[in-house]
C-alpha cells in the first residue's frame, strides 16, 4: 500500500530534550517535506527536500533540522525543543513540486507536547 | 511571503445548503499551481484537486466544484447539497517554486 508513515503518533517531552521525529515514503517520491499546524495559522512549511542530499527551509524553519540521506526517509530533528514546538506535525511527499504530479501525500500526523 | 487567505474561519450551514469556501492569493509567479485539501475529524489530510495557473476552467467532481479566477486571484470551492460527512477543515495551498504555502484553514459545520 502506497503512504507515509511517520514515528511517534503522539510525543510528550520536556524542554531541551533531543527528539526525532521519522517520516517514511513507499512511493519514490523525489519530494518530500515537514509542516506544523497550529489553531488559526493552518500548515506552514518547515523544510522541504527535492531529492536525496537537497534540503531547503520553508517557512518556519527555526528550531528544526532534517536529513535526507535516503530517498525514502525525511526525518525532522529539534535538537532542543521548546514549548512553543508543540503542534501537529505532518510530513508529506509527491514526486515533484512545481510539476504535473505534485499532489502531496500526507503521513498520519505526529502530536508533539513540549513541557 | 506571498499569502494564501481564507478568510471564512468557521462556517456552519444545514444540510443541503449550498456552501462557498473562498480562497485568495498572492503571487509573482507565472507558473504556480493551486489546491484545495479536506481534514476530517479524523485527523488526516485528503486531497481534493489541483489547478495549475494557465487552465482557467472551472471543474465540477459530483456534488463539488472549483471557480478559478485569475484575474482576481481566486480560487473558490463550492459544496451543493451539503452533507454531514462534509464536516471539516478545508485548506486552500499555492505552490511558490518548491514551496507550498496554505491557507489558514476554514471549519465547514453541516448541521442535521
Amino acid at each position: 500500500e502506497a503512504q507515509v508513515t511517520q514515528n511517534p503518533r503522539y510525543l510528550i517531552t520536556v524542554t531541551g530534550k533531543k527528539l526525532t521525529v521519522t517520516c517514511s515514503q513507499n512511493m519514490n517520491h523525489e519530494y518530500m517535506s515537514w509542516y506544523r499546524q497550529d489553531p488559526g495559522l493552518g500548515l506552514r512549511q518547515i523544510y522541504y527536500s527535492m531529492n536525496v542530499e537537497v534540503t531547503d527551509k520553508g517557512d518556519v524553519p527555526e528550531g528544526y533540522k532534517v536529513s535526507r540521506k535516503e530517498k525514502r526517509n525525511f526525518p525532522l530533528i529539534l535538537e532542543s525543543p521548546s514549548p512553543n514546538q508543540t503542534s501537529l506535525y505532518f510530513c508529506a511527499s509527491s514526486l515533484v513540486v512545481g510539476g504535473p504530479y505534485n499532489e502531496q501525500f500526507f503521513g498520519p500526523g505526529t502530536r508533539l507536547t513540549v513541557l | 511571503a506571498q499569502k494564501v487567505t481564507q478568510a471564512q474561519t468557521e462556517i456552519s450551514v444545514v444540510e443541503k445548503e449550498d456552501v462557498t469556501l473562498d480562497c485568495v492569493y498572492e503571487t509573482r509567479d507565472t507558473t504556480y499551481y493551486l489546491f484545495w485539501y479536506k481534514q476530517p475529524p479524523s485527523g488526516e489530510l485528503v486531497f481534493l484537486i489541483r489547478r495549475n495557473s494557465f487552465d482557467e476552467q472551472n471543474e465540477i467532481s459530483g456534488r463539488y466544484s472549483w471557480n478559478f479566477q485569475k484575474s482576481t486571484s481566486s480560487f473558490n470551492f463550492t459544496i451543493t447539497a451539503s452533507q454531514v460527512v462534509d464536516s471539516a477543515v478545508y485548506f486552500c495551498a499555492r505552490t511558490s517554486g518548491s514551496r507550498l504555502t496554505f491557507g489558514e484553514g476554514t471549519q465547514l459545520t453541516v448541521n442535521p
